[in-house]
């Protein structure tokens, strides 16, 4: 199984800073299988990312992501009140789905 | 618009059984596969079982493997998860997702339902 983790488990920035997400991989990962969920308290996880830089739709363009191998990123290039919440790595291989642990974007 | 919609969920013993069930609208049920995902209380994300869109393929998490089991009817657009030996651990929101597109399994979540709460406790 893959284990992904994420850092930093916590995030502090301001309205307007660069966020960077990290997400490692226990093995290599197909990079048309890494995808990002955002996921607020309750609410339902939302697509962002697919297939490590796609975005899904409706996603606006400052949510970008990158990566290969085992190191992947989410990156939220001005954040917007909106933004704070909790973010997923997701990856998917031989037969079996796992994500990451998550990241906390708070103010 | 797409829509999926879980019910089923409440609170049962451990041992016992429960049937989720999740209604998909809003576009072609049958052309993706379909998956069950898990949130623990206060914590993070867990995938539990996945479909695909003729159910030939099902594939399970060990957590799960051997106890709960999943189908579907693409006549009523509808998924279910029997889950049996019924765990306190196996507590938590299911989520009813559909698949991206892509093969059996286009490997990412591209929608998801609202959640229905299971709690095992005796």
């Amino acid at each position: 199984e893959v284990v992904l983790t994420q850092s930093p488990g916590t995030l502090s920035l301001s309205l307007g800073e660069r966020a960077t997400l990290s997400c490692r991989a226990s093995q290599n990962v197909d990079t048309g299988y890494l995808a990002w969920y955002q996921k607020k308290p309750g609410q339902a996880p939302r697509l962002l990312i697919y297939g490590t830089s796609y975005r899904a739709s409706a996603i606006p363009d400052r949510f970008s992501g990158s990566g290969s191998g085992t190191e992947f990123t989410l990156t939220i290039s001005r954040l917007e009140p909106e933004d704070f919440a909790v973010y997923y790595c997701q990856q998917y291989g031989r037969s079996l789905w796992t994500f990451g642990q998550g990241t906390k974007v708070e103010i | 618009e797409v829509q999926l919609v879980e019910s089923g969920g409440r609170m049962e013993q451990p041992g016992r059984s429960l049937r989720l069930s999740c209604v998909g609208s809003g576009y072609s049920f049958d052309d993706f596969a379909m998956h069950w995902v898990r949130q623990f209380p206060g914590k993070g994300l867990e995938w539990v079982a996945g479909i695909s869109w003729n159910s030939d393929k099902r594939e399970y998490a060990e957590s799960v493997k051997g106890r709960f089991t999943i189908s579907r009817d693409n006549d009523k657009n509808s998924m279910s998860l029997q889950m049996d030996r019924l765990r306190p651990e196996d507590s938590a929101l299911y989520y009813c997702v559909k698949d991206g597109p892509g093969g059996w399994f286009g490997g990412y979540f591209d929608r998801w339902g609202q959640g229905t709460l299971v709690t095992v406790s005796s």
